[in-house]
């Protein structure tokens, strides 16, 4: 089953925002394989987070991740109006399968 | 400089069957794991299915096992994904998209070819 995200989250540039993807014991809380990606309309999810909480060489550190139990979180701090995007986590299922989030827009008031 | 570039969709009848492709060109194709995950309109990713860098082992997810079949040829750094049996609810971005060393997350992305199964 597809890991459960927040349909929207908002804020006013220069504050955070944070969005959390919940699944279960069989994937988000048993592996530190959490993912998160930014997806603009029309193009290619990019991959910002990775491991639970490590960034991509080019990614801000505005940008970070936590995870507790079953659910992961991504935080992003002093947000920007180029932070307005789709934002999808994604993890391992176990038994060879991968499962993402239902997504979250985040839209910079 | 890293490109996935997907071809083959299009707009099909329920039941048919579709061939996607994807070539790849910027890094080490053939020591990657890849994977194609779809979108349908307005909703999350889903994660379709996955060949090793071999060729031989593949994963497929519940929803399209038995109706997909992926496979690369390596020596001209092609993936592809053989779709049968298409169900309306098979109409989506299909990306194809590059594993980092088996570590369940995804570097490399392609900008996604349409797949709509209407009658």
């Amino acid at each position: 089953s597809a890991l459960t995200q927040p349909p929207s989250a908002s804020g006013s540039p220069g504050q955070s925002v944070t969005i959390s993807c919940t699944g279960t014991t069989s994937d988000i809380g048993l592996y530190d394989y959490v993912s998160w990606y930014q997806q603009y309309p029309g193009k290619a999810p990019k991959l910002i987070i990775f491991e639970v909480d490590k960034r991509p060489s080019g990614v801000p550190d505005r940008f970070s991740g936590s995870k507790s139990g079953n659910t992961a979180s991504l935080t992003v701090a002093g947000l920007q109006d180029e932070d307005e995007a789709d934002y999808f986590c994604g993890s391992y299922g176990g038994s060879n399968n991968r499962v993402f989030g239902t997504g979250t827009k985040v839209t910079v008031l | 400089q890293v490109n996935l570039v997907e071809s083959g969709g299009g707009e099909v009848q329920p039941g048919r069957s579709l061939r996607l492709s994807c070539v790849a060109s910027g890094f080490t194709f053939k020591s990657s794991n890849m994977h194609w995950i779809r979108q349908a309109p307005g909703k999350g990713l889903e994660w379709v299915g996955c060949v090793w860098y071999d060729g031989f082992t593949k994963y497929y997810a519940d929803s399209v096992k038995g109706r997909a079949a992926i496979s690369r040829d390596n020596s001209r750094n092609t993936l592809s994904l053989q779709m049968s049996g298409l169900r309306v609810e098979d109409t989506a971005v299909y990306f194809c998209a590059r594993e980092v060393d088996t570590k369940m997350f995804f570097d490399y992305w392609g900008q996604g070819t349409l797949v709509t199964v209407s009658s």
